[in-house]
């Protein structure tokens, strides 16, 4: 039961580049969401999906972009990274009947 | 804009003592309160939640208490335990399960 997967753990990108971070859940879930979580700030929402196909954004969107090809991958991007954007992501997915959300491990990104 | 504010940032509390902890929300709209505890390494993990029909939830030695007037919530937990030390996030949701996070608290359960 492996829940919600998120990869890579790690990265270190230089700024510029480009990269994406791959949430992937086995529990049918319909609803994804993107965290990041910065010291101070507890979790900023930065995008979301409600369903397959779907996307919306959320608190943080800017510099992001994010796919729902399928209904169990929820896919972030950052086309060009920033050191703003060093931080920890966090994916969860949610049930639609209770509203709690189940986390990944987090994916902690440095840009240099 | 904050719209859910959490305090204290950080709490030391004797071990078998009680830990309080506040957060308020601006968004009537909201209508599930969750509360996430989270370790060091690892993602967050539900807690204890509420919905506002009610005013008190108890599980355990957790306990939520909502003002739905106030627009505040709060989380107590008896006979703290070093086992409690962790960082707690209050958070509010609604349509679409959007849930919005406070800034979190330190918790520390002195033995």
């Amino acid at each position: 039961n492996a829940g919600v997967t998120q990869t890579p753990k790690f990265r270190v990108l230089k700024t510029g580049q480009s990269m994406t971070l791959l949430c992937a859940q086995d529990m049918n879930h319909e609803y994804m969401y993107w965290y990041r979580q910065d010291p101070g700030m507890g979790l900023r929402l930065i995008h979301y999906s409600v369903g397959e196909g779907t996307t919306a954004k959320g608190e943080v969107p800017d510099g992001y972009n994010v796919s729902r090809l399928k209904k169990q991958n929820f896919l972030l991007g950052l086309e060009s990274a920033a050191p703003s954007q060093t931080s920890v992501y966090f994916c969860a997915s949610i049930t639609d009947y209770t509203g709690e959300l189940f986390f990944g491990e987090g994916s902690r990104l440095t840009v240099l | 804009q904050q719209q859910v504010k959490q305090s204290p940032q950080s709490l030391i509390v004797q071990k078998g003592g009680i830990s309080i902890i506040n957060c308020a929300y601006e968004n009537t709209a909201f209508d599930y309160f969750p509360w996430y505890q989270q370790f060091p390494g690892k993602g967050p993990a539900l807690l204890i939640a509420i919905r506002p029909d009610v005013s008190e939830k108890k599980e355990g030695r957790f306990t939520i208490s909502f003002n739905k007037s106030a627009k505040q919530f709060s989380l107590h937990i008896m006979d703290s335990q070093p086992g409690d030390s962790a960082t707690n996030f209050c958070a509010a949701s609604g349509e679409g399960f959007k849930t919005i996070f406070g800034a979190g608290t330190r918790l520390f359960v002195k033995a």
